[in-house]
Protein backbone atom coordinates (compact mmCIF):
# COMPACT_ATOMS: atom_id res chain seq x y z
CA UNK A 1 0.00 0.00 0.00
CA UNK A 2 1.32 3.16 -0.82
CA UNK A 3 -1.43 5.32 1.23
CA UNK A 4 -1.86 8.64 0.55
CA UNK A 5 0.19 9.57 -2.97
CA UNK A 6 1.22 13.67 -4.11
CA UNK A 7 2.04 15.03 -6.96
CA UNK A 8 4.62 16.93 -7.70
CA UNK A 9 6.61 17.46 -4.65
CA UNK A 10 7.82 21.01 -5.29
CA UNK A 11 6.73 23.21 -7.55
CA UNK A 12 7.18 26.81 -8.33
CA UNK A 13 4.42 29.22 -10.22
CA UNK A 14 4.40 32.96 -11.42
CA UNK A 15 2.12 34.60 -10.52
CA UNK A 16 -1.37 34.17 -12.70
CA UNK A 17 0.20 30.62 -13.95
CA UNK A 18 -2.15 28.28 -13.23
CA UNK A 19 -1.72 24.18 -12.32
CA UNK A 20 -3.11 21.28 -11.00
CA UNK A 21 -2.09 19.11 -7.87
CA UNK A 22 -2.68 15.78 -8.15
CA UNK A 23 -3.70 13.28 -4.39
CA UNK A 24 -4.65 9.19 -4.71
CA UNK A 25 -4.91 6.89 -2.31
CA UNK A 26 -5.15 2.87 -2.45
CA UNK A 27 -6.66 2.51 1.27
CA UNK A 28 -10.54 2.33 -0.59
CA UNK A 29 -11.65 5.33 1.76
CA UNK A 30 -14.40 7.35 1.26
CA UNK A 31 -13.72 10.77 2.37
CA UNK A 32 -10.58 12.91 1.40
CA UNK A 33 -9.27 16.60 1.99
CA UNK A 34 -6.85 19.53 1.07
CA UNK A 35 -5.14 21.23 3.40
CA UNK A 36 -2.45 24.32 3.60
CA UNK A 37 0.27 24.58 5.89
CA UNK A 38 1.21 28.04 6.79
CA UNK A 39 4.21 29.38 9.59
CA UNK A 40 2.40 30.43 12.77
CA UNK A 41 -1.16 29.68 10.99
CA UNK A 42 -1.35 26.07 11.29
CA UNK A 43 -2.66 23.36 8.85
CA UNK A 44 -6.39 24.80 7.82
CA UNK A 45 -9.22 22.63 5.49
CA UNK A 46 -9.28 23.96 1.58
CA UNK A 47 -12.05 21.44 0.41
CA UNK A 48 -13.17 18.07 1.39
CA UNK A 49 -15.12 15.73 -0.49
CA UNK A 50 -17.13 12.66 0.94
CA UNK A 51 -17.53 10.91 -2.23
CA UNK A 52 -17.08 10.22 -5.98
CA UNK A 53 -18.91 13.74 -6.97
CA UNK A 54 -19.25 15.27 -3.84
CA UNK A 55 -17.09 18.43 -2.90
CA UNK A 56 -17.72 20.96 -0.01
CA UNK A 57 -15.96 24.13 1.04
CA UNK A 58 -13.44 24.31 3.95
CA UNK A 59 -11.78 27.26 5.99
CA UNK A 60 -10.03 29.60 3.15
CA UNK A 61 -11.39 28.14 -0.30
CA UNK A 62 -10.92 31.27 -2.38
CA UNK A 63 -8.39 31.01 -5.29
CA UNK A 64 -8.79 26.98 -5.47
CA UNK A 65 -11.05 24.46 -6.91
CA UNK A 66 -11.29 21.02 -6.85
CA UNK A 67 -12.11 17.55 -8.50
CA UNK A 68 -13.19 13.98 -7.21
CA UNK A 69 -12.62 12.54 -10.10
CA UNK A 70 -13.12 9.17 -8.56
CA UNK A 71 -13.33 7.14 -5.50
CA UNK A 72 -9.36 7.82 -5.38
CA UNK A 73 -8.46 10.71 -6.59
CA UNK A 74 -8.87 14.09 -5.75
CA UNK A 75 -7.08 17.48 -7.36
CA UNK A 76 -6.79 20.74 -6.39
CA UNK A 77 -6.33 23.59 -9.41
CA UNK A 78 -5.12 27.22 -9.09
CA UNK A 79 -6.28 29.00 -11.73
CA UNK A 80 -4.46 31.66 -11.16
CA UNK A 81 -1.74 31.67 -9.46
CA UNK A 82 -0.90 34.72 -6.77
CA UNK A 83 2.06 34.83 -4.03
CA UNK A 84 -0.50 34.71 -0.74
CA UNK A 85 -0.48 31.34 -2.04
CA UNK A 86 2.95 29.91 -1.19
CA UNK A 87 2.47 27.16 1.20
CA UNK A 88 2.37 23.30 2.07
CA UNK A 89 -0.33 21.50 0.58
CA UNK A 90 -1.11 18.44 1.66
CA UNK A 91 -3.83 15.65 1.06
CA UNK A 92 -5.55 13.34 3.20
CA UNK A 93 -8.19 10.82 3.01
CA UNK A 94 -10.12 8.63 5.29
CA UNK A 95 -12.51 5.78 5.54
CA UNK A 96 -15.77 8.11 7.03
CA UNK A 97 -15.54 11.75 8.15
CA UNK A 98 -15.10 9.94 11.38
CA UNK A 99 -12.49 8.18 10.93
CA UNK A 100 -8.75 8.59 11.44
CA UNK A 101 -7.32 11.11 8.77
CA UNK A 102 -3.89 9.70 6.37
CA UNK A 103 -2.22 12.46 5.25
CA UNK A 104 0.49 12.56 1.96
CA UNK A 105 3.84 13.92 1.97
CA UNK A 106 3.01 17.52 0.72
CA UNK A 107 3.64 19.77 -2.04
CA UNK A 108 5.71 22.96 -1.54
CA UNK A 109 4.49 25.41 -3.93
CA UNK A 110 6.01 29.21 -4.31
CA UNK A 111 4.65 31.60 -6.18
CA UNK A 112 6.66 34.29 -7.62
CA UNK B 1 -15.62 28.99 16.61
CA UNK B 2 -13.13 26.35 18.06
CA UNK B 3 -9.75 26.83 18.92
CA UNK B 4 -6.68 24.85 20.03
CA UNK B 5 -4.12 25.77 21.44
CA UNK B 6 -0.19 23.33 22.32
CA UNK B 7 1.79 25.16 25.26
CA UNK B 8 4.76 24.79 24.76
CA UNK B 9 5.54 25.62 21.12
CA UNK B 10 9.17 24.04 21.42
CA UNK B 11 10.16 21.67 24.17
CA UNK B 12 13.78 19.95 24.67
CA UNK B 13 14.24 17.26 26.72
CA UNK B 14 17.22 14.77 27.73
CA UNK B 15 17.10 11.27 26.18
CA UNK B 16 14.85 8.54 28.85
CA UNK B 17 13.02 11.07 30.26
CA UNK B 18 9.04 10.44 30.56
CA UNK B 19 7.42 13.93 28.73
CA UNK B 20 3.60 15.57 28.67
CA UNK B 21 2.70 17.25 25.68
CA UNK B 22 -0.75 19.43 26.47
CA UNK B 23 -3.31 20.04 23.55
CA UNK B 24 -6.78 22.42 25.07
CA UNK B 25 -9.62 23.14 23.09
CA UNK B 26 -12.48 25.49 23.74
CA UNK B 27 -15.31 23.86 22.42
CA UNK B 28 -16.17 20.29 24.65
CA UNK B 29 -18.46 19.67 21.48
CA UNK B 30 -16.02 17.27 20.28
CA UNK B 31 -16.27 14.17 18.45
CA UNK B 32 -12.70 12.74 18.59
CA UNK B 33 -9.41 14.02 19.06
CA UNK B 34 -6.90 13.02 17.12
CA UNK B 35 -2.25 13.37 17.71
CA UNK B 36 0.07 13.35 14.83
CA UNK B 37 3.64 13.72 14.28
CA UNK B 38 5.47 15.40 11.72
CA UNK B 39 8.74 15.61 10.93
CA UNK B 40 10.62 18.23 9.07
CA UNK B 41 9.72 18.47 5.66
CA UNK B 42 6.76 15.62 5.31
CA UNK B 43 3.52 14.83 5.96
CA UNK B 44 1.77 13.95 9.03
CA UNK B 45 1.91 10.59 11.00
CA UNK B 46 -1.07 9.85 12.70
CA UNK B 47 -0.37 8.22 16.37
CA UNK B 48 -3.61 7.78 18.43
CA UNK B 49 -7.62 8.59 17.63
CA UNK B 50 -9.31 9.41 21.22
CA UNK B 51 -13.18 8.81 21.24
CA UNK B 52 -14.96 11.64 23.02
CA UNK B 53 -16.43 8.48 25.12
CA UNK B 54 -12.76 7.79 25.87
CA UNK B 55 -10.59 8.87 28.41
CA UNK B 56 -7.38 7.05 27.22
CA UNK B 57 -5.42 5.11 24.27
CA UNK B 58 -2.36 3.69 24.40
CA UNK B 59 0.05 2.39 21.49
CA UNK B 60 3.32 1.58 22.79
CA UNK B 61 5.34 4.35 24.45
CA UNK B 62 2.70 6.77 23.57
CA UNK B 63 -0.64 7.64 26.39
CA UNK B 64 -3.16 9.88 24.94
CA UNK B 65 -5.39 11.37 27.57
CA UNK B 66 -8.89 13.46 27.05
CA UNK B 67 -10.87 15.50 29.70
CA UNK B 68 -13.46 16.25 27.05
CA UNK B 69 -15.52 18.69 30.00
CA UNK B 70 -11.93 20.56 30.98
CA UNK B 71 -10.92 21.00 27.19
CA UNK B 72 -8.19 19.11 27.40
CA UNK B 73 -5.81 16.62 26.17
CA UNK B 74 -2.19 15.45 26.97
CA UNK B 75 0.27 12.83 25.12
CA UNK B 76 2.61 11.06 27.06
CA UNK B 77 5.37 10.00 26.26
CA UNK B 78 7.61 7.61 28.32
CA UNK B 79 11.47 6.67 27.71
CA UNK B 80 12.02 9.63 25.10
CA UNK B 81 14.56 9.00 22.37
CA UNK B 82 16.31 10.81 19.76
CA UNK B 83 13.78 9.43 17.30
CA UNK B 84 10.70 10.89 18.89
CA UNK B 85 12.30 14.37 17.82
CA UNK B 86 8.97 16.37 15.77
CA UNK B 87 6.36 18.47 15.69
CA UNK B 88 3.23 17.24 17.63
CA UNK B 89 -0.16 18.51 16.50
CA UNK B 90 -3.55 17.59 18.11
CA UNK B 91 -6.77 18.53 15.91
CA UNK B 92 -9.83 17.79 17.37
CA UNK B 93 -13.35 17.10 15.21
CA UNK B 94 -15.92 18.40 16.25
CA UNK B 95 -20.02 17.29 16.63
CA UNK B 96 -22.57 17.40 14.09
CA UNK B 97 -22.63 19.81 11.08
CA UNK B 98 -19.35 20.42 9.99
CA UNK B 99 -18.16 17.35 11.39
CA UNK B 100 -15.30 16.82 8.43
CA UNK B 101 -13.96 19.92 9.62
CA UNK B 102 -10.78 18.90 11.92
CA UNK B 103 -9.30 22.09 14.24
CA UNK B 104 -5.23 22.02 14.47
CA UNK B 105 -3.27 23.41 16.93
CA UNK B 106 -0.22 24.69 16.46
CA UNK B 107 2.19 22.05 17.43
CA UNK B 108 4.95 21.81 20.01
CA UNK B 109 8.10 20.55 18.15
CA UNK B 110 10.10 18.08 20.64
CA UNK B 111 13.82 17.61 20.63
CA UNK B 112 15.04 15.04 22.32
CA UNK B 113 18.69 15.72 22.94
CA UNK B 114 21.04 12.10 23.38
Amino acid sequence: NAGVTQTPKFQVLKTGQSMTLQCAQDMNHNSMYWYRQDPGMGLRLIYYSASEGTTDKGEVPNGYNVSRLNKREFSLRLESAAPSQTSVYFCASSYLDSYEQYFGPGTRLTVT
Amino acid sequence: KQEVTQIPAALSVPEGENLVLNCSFTDSAIYNLQWFRQDPGKGLTSLLLIQSSQREQTSGRLNASLDKSSGRSTLYIAASQPGDSATYLCAVRPRGAGSYQLTFGKGTKLSVIP
